[in-house]
Formats: structure tokens, C-alpha cells, sequence
């Protein structure tokens, strides 16, 4: 069974542009999370989707976004880049939404902006 | 709000020693716990998780993670190191659809 597949792996932006990272769950997955991992802010919660309906959100502001496809393929957005948003993306799939179920981790697309 | 605590930044240990990484939690209900590891320019992968029974959960890889109530405590364990095990381990906890890390501990295996 094919894991996570998230694209790119490594991306670099300037200031101010806008980037779509991709997610592609586990077959049969139907939650995806997205995670924002920086040296100093650790591993942070973005936001899940499932059913492509986002079901709960981190505290990041607006320049963040997503969307999940029928397909439970998932694409995060960031809007107008600043250095501070440099860091891994990760994202994570789970057969369902809510407590108790494992996530299964991509390997993370890491944006450097510069 | 829920929160983990992982209270070592690193952990060195011979091989074939015993290790332990350490994470305390901070839950209101019934925890529901993770451990991950993460290798270099890896995502996280899965070790074991906690939800309800057995205090003693076993995992991948030889791992195993003890869970204790009253300590508030789920420490990670392995009897014997391997040099291979030598990564960054995250203890979480599931709150609302989201888990939460703790800040991580690096674990490095002496040959």
C-alpha cells in the first residue's frame, strides 16, 4: 500500500508570493491534517479535512488555507510568504476523523522563503 | 487544553543498552497517546499509541511505551538501543481531531 505522497519535497518562494502544496492520502484514507514542523515553534496543528469539509483549525491566520478534493487529495495554500513561514509542511492521513486513530506522516515538503 | 512535556532535549546511550525517553501529559478526560519517531529529512512514523487497556503498549521496532496514571506519565522504552535507532522522538496527544506534540528529544545511540 503506498503511503503519503506529498509535492514537491523542497520548494523556495520570495516574500510575498503565494505557494499550493500537495497531499495524497493512503487509499481509503479519508482525513487529512496538515502540520507545520520549526525549530522553534516545534510541530504545529494547521487544519483537518475530512470529507472535504475542514473539521478544525490551528491557530495560524488567514494567509493559510486548504481544501480537500472527492478524491481526499488535499492542497495547502499560503498567501503572501513571509520569512517566518519557512519551515516543513507535513501532512497526515488517518482513515477517519477524531480520537484514538494513528496519522501516517508524509515525508513533508520543505519551503524555504527567501 | 491538552499538552505533553518532554523534558530531556537529548538522550544518549550506548548500544545495546536499555533507553527510556520521558513525556509527561496534561489532559482533562481519558488520554489518547502517541509516540513518533522522526529520521533525518523523514516524516514522522508511527511507533505506538495508547488508548484504553494494557499500562505496557507495544509498538514497532522493539519499542514500547509504559503508561502511568497517576504519574501522568508515558514514557518510551526499548531493552536494547541499535545505533539505527538514533532519530528524534515526539510524544503526542490526540485532542479535538488534532495532535498535540511535545518539543521533541534527540536520541543518540553510541556504537
Amino acid at each position: 500500500k503506498a503511503g503519503v505522497t506529498q509535492t514537491p519535497r523542497y520548494l523556495i518562494k520570495t516574500r510575498g508570493q503565494q505557494v499550493t502544496l500537495s497531499c495524497s492520502p493512503i487509499s481509503g484514507h479519508r482525513s487529512v491534517s496538515w502540520y507545520q514542523q520549526t525549530p522553534g515553534q516545534g510541530l504545529q496543528f494547521l487544519f483537518e479535512y475530512f470529507s472535504e469539509t475542514q473539521r478544525n483549525k490551528g491557530n495560524f491566520p488567514g494567509r493559510f488555507s486548504g481544501r480537500q478534493f472527492s478524491n481526499s487529495r488535499s492542497e495547502m495554500n499560503v498567501s503572501t510568504l513571509e520569512l517566518g513561514d519557512s519551515a516543513l509542511y507535513l501532512c497526515a492521513s488517518s482513515p477517519s476523523s477524531g480520537a484514538g486513530g494513528e496519522a501516517f506522516f508524509g515525508q513533508g515538503t520543505r519551503l524555504t522563503v527567501v | 487544553a491538552q499538552s505533553v512535556a518532554q523534558p530531556e532535549d537529548q538522550v544518549n546511550v550506548a548500544e545495546g543498552n536499555p533507553l527510556t525517553v520521558k513525556c509527561t501529559y496534561s489532559v482533562s478526560g481519558n488520554p489518547y497517546l502517541f509516540w513518533y519517531a522522526q529520521y533525518p529529512n523523514r516524516g514522522l512514523q508511527f511507533l505506538l499509541k495508547y488508548i484504553t487497556g494494557d499500562n505496557l503498549v507495544k509498538g514497532s521496532y522493539g519499542f514500547e511505551a509504559e503508561f502511568n496514571k497517576s504519574q501522568t506519565s508515558f514514557h518510551l522504552k526499548k531493552p536494547s538501543a541499535l545505533v539505527s535507532d538514533s532519530a528524534w522522538y515526539f510524544c503526542a496527544v490526540m485532542g479535538r481531531r488534532a495532535l498535540t506534540f511535545g518539543s521533541g528529544t534527540r536520541l543518540q545511540v553510541q556504537p
